[in-house]
């Protein structure tokens, strides 16, 4: 299958500051990448719809300026949580489409765990 | 709006047993995914259902979607250790791959 990689695994910065995650289609080309959020225990929740070329699709309760995101290339997509606070301490994982593939399923990073101190 | 609901939250079981979990969307999906979350690691595709009454086996996982494909359902016989974590089923909206994702159901096994 695809695979998709994500950078860094983890990260542990102070409340205030920015941080930036990657994500990367790494054997194939995605258009559309999505930003997910998980807490503990619970389900995806997701955050945005990114497009290569184009302003993110952010849903519903999702600031677009604390939640930053830039779909440079067709690989690589780049979530940025902008003067963080410890509320923002969550699971943050990335999945993209192979319009190419047999379905339209959706391969996922492996995640970021982010702890604002 | 559009929702997918699963059931239960969680299920725990002894090795050996089954294990099943329901998921009901709110609206037709055009198709029905399930993924499986491992403790600690990320969400892995294990398979599409596209057709009404559609069913699907994987060695000892079976997959169903219902008639008006509105529920489908995953069952695992005889479950392993190997088998724990968490399975979402996942329906699309309408236009740019989003998927609507249920709550997951967290498989247990019982030392």
């Amino acid at each position: 299958g695809a695979v998709v990689s994500q950078h860094p695994s983890w990260v542990i910065c102070k409340s205030g500051t920015s941080v930036k995650i990657e994500c990367r289609s790494l054997d194939f080309q995605a258009t559309t990448m999505f930003w997910y959020r998980q807490f503990p225990k619970q389900s995806l929740m997701l955050m945005a719809t990114s497009n290569e070329g184009s302003k993110a699709t952010y849903e519903q309760g999702v600031e677009k300026d604390k939640f930053l995101i830039n779909h440079a290339s067709l690989t690589l997509s780049t979530l940025t949580v902008t003067s963080a606070h410890p509320e923002d301490s969550s699971f943050y994982i990335c999945s993209a489409g192979d319009l190419g593939g047999s379905y339209n399923e959706q391969f996922f990073g492996p995640g970021t765990r982010l702890t604002v101190l | 709006g559009q929702q997918v609901m699963q059931i239960p939250q969680y299920q725990h079981v002894q090795e050996g047993e089954d294990f099943t979990t329901y998921c009901n969307s709110s609206t037709t999906l055009s198709n029905i995914q399930w993924y499986k979350q491992r403790p600690g690691g990320h969400p892995v595709f294990l398979i599409q259902l596209v057709k009404s009454g559609e069913v699907k086996k994987q060695k000892r996982l079976t997959f169903q979607f219902g008639e008006a494909k509105k529920n489908s359902s995953l069952h695992i016989t005889a479950t392993q250790t190997t088998d724990v974590g968490t399975y979402f089923c996942a329906g699309p909206r309408d236009s740019n791959y989003q998927l609507i994702w249920g709550a997951g159901t967290k498989l247990i096994i019982k030392p």
